[in-house]
C-alpha cells in the first residue's frame, strides 16, 4: 500500500515553455501533498505544501507565480513550472501524507531538463 | 532557522560491519524523526521512523532517539553493498506540518 505515482518521469522542454507534473496517491487519500526540488548532490528542498481544496503554502524564496500548484482532489496534485529556464532543471519529487499518518510517501520523481 | 544536520560523508564500512549514521536537530518542538534511503537518481524511500526516546528495531536497522541531546541515529547491522546509498534524516513538527531534511550521509559498504 501507500503508493504515489508521478508523471512524467522525465521531461525535456525548451526555455520559455511550461511543464506540468502530476502526482497521484494511488491507494490512499492524501490530505497533504508536498513538492520538493533536489539539485545534484544536494538534499531535498521543500518548495510548497498543499492541502486538498486550499491554496498551496510556498516556502520562502519559491515564486508562487512560477511554480503553480493545484491540489484539486484527495488523490491528485499538480505542479506547473511556467516559463521554464535552464536554472529550473532539477529533480522534482512529490510526496503525499494520509490524514492519519505522520509518514509521507514519496513519488518516484520527475527529472526536468530545460534547454 | 530550524535545522537538521548530518555529516555528508562518505562513511565507508566493510561488508558485514555495523554502519552508524548520526543526525542532530535544532527544533525541540520536533516530534517525529524519519530515516530515508536514497539511491542515486531515485527518490527517497522510508526505512523507519521514531518518536519516542530510546531504540526502535526493524530487521537490520535500529533507530535511536535522544530528545535531551537532540540526537537521532541509525544503525545498520550486517551492512551489505546494496546498502550503499545516501541516508537522509528528517524531522517532523506537527505545529508546522513540515518535514525538515538533513543534507544526507553517503554510505559506502565495501565488498
Amino acid at each position: 500500500g501507500a503508493v504515489v505515482s508521478q508523471h512524467p518521469s522525465r521531461v525535456i522542454c525548451k526555455s520559455g515553455t511550461s511543464v506540468k507534473i502530476e502526482c497521484r496517491s494511488l491507494d490512499f487519500q492524501a490530505t497533504t501533498m508536498f513538492w520538493y526540488r533536489q539539485f545534484p548532490k544536494q538534499s531535498l528542498m521543500l518548495m510548497a505544501t498543499s492541502n486538498e481544496g486550499s491554496k498551496a503554502t510556498y516556502e520562502q524564496g519559491v515564486e508562487k507565480d512560477k511554480f503553480l500548484i493545484n491540489h484539486a482532489s484527495l488523490t491528485l496534485s499538480t505542479l506547473t513550472v511556467t516559463s521554464a529556464h535552464p536554472e529550473d532543471s532539477s529533480f522534482y519529487i512529490c510526496s503525499a501524507r494520509p490524514r492519519t499518518d505522520y509518514e509521507q510517501y514519496f513519488g518516484p520523481g520527475t527529472r526536468l531538463t530545460v534547454t | 532557522q530550524k535545522e537538521v544536520e548530518q555529516n555528508s560523508g562518505p562513511l565507508s564500512v566493510p561488508e558485514g560491519a555495523i554502519a552508524s549514521l548520526n543526525c542532530t536537530y535544532s527544533d525541540r518542538g520536533s516530534q517525529s524523526f524519519f530515516w530515508y534511503r536514497q539511491y542515486s537518481g531515485k527518490s527517497p524511500e522510508l526505512i523507519m521512523f521514531i518518536y519516542s526516546n530510546g531504540d526502535k528495531e526493524d530487521g537490520r536497522f535500529t533507530a535511536q532517539l535522544n530528545k535531551a541531546s537532540q540526537y537521532v541515529s541509525l544503525l545498520i547491522r550486517d551492512s551489505q553493498p546494496s546498502d550503499s546509498a545516501t541516508y537522509l534524516c528528517a524531522s517532523y513538527t506537527s505545529g508546522t506540518y513540515k518535514y525538515i531534511f538533513g543534507t544526507g550521509t553517503r554510505l559506502k559498504v565495501l565488498a
